[in-house]
């Protein structure tokens, strides 16, 4: 049964980095597609990108001038990277995967809360 | 990109009775790529359909997906207490991957 757990800082600065790693167990994340999904409080769903196990990435074009999604294969880690945060970027960020690049997302994990905040 | 419309935005019902559930894309999606999660407070979204009308591992068969196009419909049929949450559909025929605003279905 494979499971995702995320990791992240808890609370950024803003205009700094935000930092989010996504832990695959019972599985290899050397396959398969694996994604970031964020949730703003009390609001929708919204894609972030997803890296391929080739290692090839798809981002939101709203937000590809500031993201980075990238894999340890080793680790059996994805991390995700977005720079620049503002208050906007306060959000709930999950890990999924899909097991095709034109897939529904199978497997999420728990989420991760990251409030951008001075 | 795709937008997906979801309504209603409330759903008042009571257990037992059927939830009907719309969402509209902007445009065709590609092979029917479409979705339907529920999501409960606190909880990451669960997938319940995919292909526009099948089930994911362990939904029961009666919640229920159908449609095309850009028009497509989750049904759930006697409602059991533990329904009641947000439903959101998503596409994934291209990118970027978007999903609707959501619909809510609580006890009335």
């Amino acid at each position: 049964q494979v499971q995702l757990q995320e990791s992240g800082p808890g609370l950024v600065k803003p205009s700094e980095t935000l930092s989010i790693t996504c832990s695959v167990s019972g599985g290899s994340s050397s396959t398969l597609y694996w994604s970031w999904i964020r949730q703003p409080p009390g609001k929708g769903l919204e894609w972030i990108g997803y890296i391929s196990f080739s290692g090839s990435t798809n981002y939101n074009p709203s937000l590809t001038s500031r993201v980075t999604i990238s894999q340890d294969t080793s680790t059996n880690q994805f991390s995700l990277r977005l720079n620049s945060v503002t208050t906007a970027d306060t959000a709930v960020y999950y890990c999924a995967r899909g097991v095709a690049r034109y897939s529904a997302f199978d497997i999420w994990g728990q989420g991760t809360m990251v409030t951008v905040s001075s | 990109e795709i937008v997906l419309t979801q309504s209603p935005g409330t759903l008042s019902l009571s257990p037992g009775e059927t939830a009907t559930l719309s969402c509209r894309a902007s445009q065709s999606v590609w092979k029917n790529s479409l979705a339907w999660y529920q999501q409960k407070p606190g909880q990451a979204p669960r997938l319940l359909i995919y292909d526009a009308s099948s089930r994911a591992t362990g939904i029961p068969d009666r919640v229920r997906g159908s449609g095309s196009g850009t028009d497509f419909t989750l049904t759930i049929s006697r409602l059991q207490p533990e329904d009641f949450a947000v439903f959101y559909c998503q596409q994934y025929g291209e990118s970027p991957r978007t999903f609707g605003q959501g619909t809510k279905v609580e006890i009335k």
